[in-house]
């Protein structure tokens, strides 16, 4: 079962603040999260496991609910080149064997 | 290799032919991953490797499709038979351990199928 991203996109200026939201039917092992700029491939944002660790290379940070089965995103100050579209994916398995199934996507434009 | 290299960046391939699509993945990462992405859409996971095997291959979408890995590194998608359904971005990633770190992708192969 695909995980719902929400909101689907979101135009903000420079500066302000964003949160995206990843909801799954399913229990959640892990939630990672990846940028995707336009003809570019997916970067690795943050990983969330279950049981709190969490493991990011950026100056973002996110949350993961394993009640509610859900994660968000959040991205202070933006910036300009946080502009991109941002997908969670959620693995049962921990992305192993499973892989991640991905959402659609949230689609973020920071403008000037 | 300090990425994910993927070969070749763009096949066009007439209806009915097969295409074999390459990924090199970054030094010492066990795990290696191929999705699918269709245009505006995410991405859809087909087939995991750890080292060698893949323990599941039921996210293939057909029998036309078909993966190997060889040596730890290196992995081949081919897909025989290709048909305009099967036009695509394919994108290969590798992680230092499945389940526990994010993935690194490559910039993929976008296949074309006329």
């Amino acid at each position: 079962q695909q995980p719902v991203q929400s909101p689907q996109a979101v135009i903000l200026r420079e500066g302000e603040d964003a949160v995206i939201n990843c909801s799954s039917s399913k229990a959640l092992y892990s939630v990672h999260w990846y940028r995707q700029k336009h003809g570019e491939a997916p970067v690795f944002l943050m990983i969330l496991l279950k049981g709190g660790e969490q493991k990011g290379h950026e100056k973002i940070s996110a949350s993961f609910n394993e009640k509610k089965q859900q994660s968000s995103l959040y991205l202070t100050a933006s910036q300009l080149s946080y502009s991109g579209t941002y997908f969670c994916g959620t693995g049962p398995g921990g992305g192993g064997a499973d892989g991640l199934t991905f959402g659609k996507g949230t689609h973020l434009i920071i403008q000037p | 290799g300090a990425g994910v290299s993927q070969s070749p960046s763009n096949k066009v391939t007439e209806k009915g032919k097969d295409v074999e699509l390459r990924c090199d993945p970054i030094s010492g990462h066990t795990a290696l991953y191929w999705y699918r992405q269709s245009l505006g859409q995410g991405l859809e996971f087909l087939i995991y490797f750890q080292g060698n095997s893949a323990p599941d291959k039921s996210g293939l979408p057909s029998d036309r499709f078909s993966a190997e890995r060889t040596g730890g590194s290196v992995s081949t998608l081919t897909i025989q038979r290709t048909q305009q359904e099967d036009s695509a971005v394919y994108l290969c990633a590798s992680s230092l351990e499945a389940g526990v770190y994010g993935y690194t992708f490559g910039s993929g192969t976008r296949l074309t199928v006329v």
